[in-house]
């Protein structure tokens, strides 16, 4: 059974870089799936942030691409989100989560979510 | 960016009631859809995918139909532990996108 726990800071200062940690349990990065972040600001919708399979191949959103950079670690079967220059509008639950591996499947596998909160 | 409306995007309804909702694609997504189901505080849990197909262990009165630009998710009898914020997306392209949501709460 596949399961994901986000880590990382619950504070960010402004100006500054949120980063964040999925790690993958249960089943090898390596094997055919693309793994997501989504985030969630308090009390609002679902946003994409972008996607990175095993080889490092990552698809951004645009509104987010200038600033966020998505890496994979197979070595410890986990994947990582950057996103620099934050601001207040970045305070959100960030999920991690996995897509089905049919092409255009939904994302099957969800971590429970880490709210990261920009403030000084 | 292709732009997801559900509708409604609240719903007051009772427990045996039959739900439907509906969520429009500002241009054709194939059959590219999933639906989610988000409780407060948790994860989005994934409830249908490819417009359609049900992932193992969802219960059977879940149903999605629809492709192009229409799709419809449908409780064909509300249980108490259906009463959450459901959000489609499409997997068609780039960006993925969300719906904004439909909450369903208890009559």
């Amino acid at each position: 059974q596949v399961q994901l726990q986000e880590s990382g800071p619950g504070l960010v200062k402004p100006s500054g870089t949120l980063s964040l940690t999925c790690a993958v349990s249960g089943v090898s990065i390596s094997n055919s799936y693309w793994w997501s972040w989504v985030r969630q600001p308090p009390g609002k919708g679902l946003e994409w942030i972008g996607e990175v399979y095993y080889t490092g191949s990552t698809n951004y959103n645009p509104s987010l691409k200038s600033r966020v950079t998505i890496s994979v670690d197979t070595s410890k079967n986990q994947f990582s989100l950057k996103v620099t220059s934050v601001t207040a509008a970045d305070t959100a639950v960030y999920y991690c989560a996995r897509q089905g591996y049919s092409y255009g499947s939904g994302f099957d596998s969800w971590g429970q979510g880490t709210l990261v909160t920009v403030s000084s | 960016d292709i732009q997801l409306t559900q509708s409604p995007s609240f719903l007051s309804a009772s427990v045996g009631d039959r739900v439907t909702v509906t969520c429009r694609a500002s241009q054709g997504i194939s059959s590219f859809l999933a639906w989610y189901q988000q409780e407060p505080g948790k994860a989005p849990k994934l409830l249908i995918s490819a417009a359609s197909t049900l992932p193992t262990g969802v219960p059977s009165r879940f149903s999605g139909s629809g492709s192009g630009t229409e799709f419809t998710l449908t409780i064909s009898s509300l249980q108490p532990e259906d009463f959450a914020t459901f959000y489609c997306q499409q997997l068609n392209s780039y960006p993925f996108t969300f719906g904004g949501g439909t909450k369903v709460e208890i009559k």
